[in-house]
């Protein structure tokens, strides 16, 4: 089945250390996406790609970086930098950059302890 | 399981009633509209859109009305079943999905 992965669903770090969060698509979708969740807030866009080698910052970049070195692939790295990084991250894609619909992996929920 | 937001705007229904979730979008240029469910711990789910030249469109059960006067956007879903507890947001964008705007969610409880 064509989706979204997003890998681990659960992490726990402590402070000071980065990670990289997993989205991997199969959908041949040329865009894809990363946003924050937190509680009572909606979806805030961090980064987001139209083409492989081509990302740019969203509402909320920094602290947070991105590579798409392959289209199926988008990995999003939480640096130290980032001063509440404790959140639900959620990956997403579409067809191209001006296509309304978005699909969403399941997400990846950070803890920094 | 995952907790989406803890001071959201809650609707409760009984089941088998019809339930009307209400969103007010904030950009008159926006062009697109869309409707998310999402269940806990999980990533959300499309339900319906709407392009700003409609008024209203219906799928199965969901029908979403436009309202550009006012900036209203509301989901109706019919006949509502205990499926379809989860948070629902609205977002709105103006030419192209990096500029979608979501909504802050409203939480659906069905009482049986």
């Amino acid at each position: 089945d064509g989706g979204i992965t997003q890998s681990p669903k659960y992490l726990f770090r402590k402070e000071g250390q980065n990670v990289t969060l997993s989205c991997e698509q199969n959908l041949n979708h040329d865009a894809m996406y990363w946003y924050r969740q937190d509680p009572g807030q909606g979806l805030r866009l961090i980064y987001y790609s139209q083409i492989v080698n081509d990302f740019q910052k969203g509402d909320i970049a920094e602290g947070y970086s991105v590579s798409r070195e392959k289209k199926e692939s988008f990995p999003l790295t939480v640096t130290s930098a980032q001063k509440n990084p404790t959140a639900f991250y959620l990956c997403a894609s579409s067809i191209v950059i001006t296509a309304g619909e978005l699909f969403f992996g399941e997400g990846s929920r950070l803890t920094v302890l | 399981g995952e907790s989406v937001g803890l001071h959201l705007p809650t609707l409760s229904v009984q089941e088998g009633d019809n339930s009307i979730i209400n969103c007010a979008y904030s950009n008159s240029a926006s062009d697109y509209f869309i409707w998310y469910k999402q269940e806990s711990g999980k990533g959300p789910q499309f339900i319906i859109d709407i392009r700003s030249n409609m008024d209203k469109r219906q799928g199965q059960r969901v029908t979403v009305l436009l309202n550009k006067t006012v900036k209203h956007l509301s989901l109706q879903i019919a006949a509502t079943q205990p499926g379809d507890s989860a948070v629902y947001f609205c977002a709105e964008s103006f030419q192209g999905a990096q500029k979608l705007v979501f909504g802050q969610g409203t939480r659906l409880t069905i009482n049986p």
